[in-house]
């Protein structure tokens, strides 16, 4: 099983709260990753670090940020939470590959699900 | 567009029997390609990776194919068990970044009945 964490596992919050997704791997990989994924749905990218103090927003517009101060935490933020943010947030890692091959593995996290009411 | 596109979008079938999957990709320039098994609620785990040059890659009950000209792939399941129901994911990844992006289909959900 992959060294990659995600709390909490589930999370129902009131509209305007500022949560925290916390992410974190063991395995001392560069690249970090964060999905968003509804139900039935493909994972869509929301944000991506190459490492430490690199982030860079993903494909699909979101209103949270994230952070990467150390190289095994990846946190994600979200200022003020809507009942559109419901959804499953999942988190990944792996190791940066050699040039023209990116063969190397993706792990996952258990994802958190969040319920904005 | 980078696309990929899986199906049956849904199957069920009976314990002990076998099924095979689908994923067309568009994706290019290509580097591997993935099949995930994601159980409900928890995220997806690594069933097999495959680069252009690989045709088949085994992992114990499961078998991929690539066929990196028609850009198809298959994930074929033997002697299903009830612990095979779950979402198996095709994921398709280029080479045109250092990020490797990733390319997700919607996923084949699989459902193994007694």
């Amino acid at each position: 099983e992959a060294d990659i964490y995600q709390t909490p596992r589930y999370l129902v919050i009131g509209t305007g709260k500022k949560i925290t997704l916390e992410c974190s791997q063991t395995m001392g990989h560069d690249k970090m990753y964060w999905y968003q994924q509804d139900p039935g749905m493909e994972l869509h990218l929301i944000h991506y670090s190459y490492g430490v103090n690199s982030t860079e927003k993903g494909d699909l517009s979101s209103e949270s940020t994230v952070s990467r101060i150390r190289t095994e935490h990846f946190p994600l933020t979200l200022e003020s939470a809507r009942p559109s943010h419901t959804s499953q947030y999942l988190c990944a890692s792996s190791e940066r590959g050699r040039t023209g091959d990116q063969s190397t593995e993706a792990f996952f996290g258990q994802g958190t699900r969040l319920t904005v009411v | 567009k980078n696309q990929v596109e899986q199906s049956p979008q849904s199957l069920i079938i009976l314990e002990g029997k076998n099924c095979t999957l689908q994923c067309n990709y568009t994706v290019s320039p290509f580097s591997n390609l993935r099949w995930y098994k994601q159980d409900t609620g928890r995220g997806p785990v690594s069933l097999t990776i495959m680069t252009f040059s690989e045709n088949t890659k085994s992992n114990g009950r499961y078998t991929a194919t690539l066929d990196a000209d028609t850009k198809q792939s298959s994930l074929h399941i033997t002697a299903s068990q009830l612990s095979d129901s779950a979402s198996y994911i095709c994921v398709v990844s280029d080479r045109g970044s250092t990020l490797g992006r990733l390319y997700f289909g919607r996923g084949t959900q699989l459902t193994v009945w007694p």
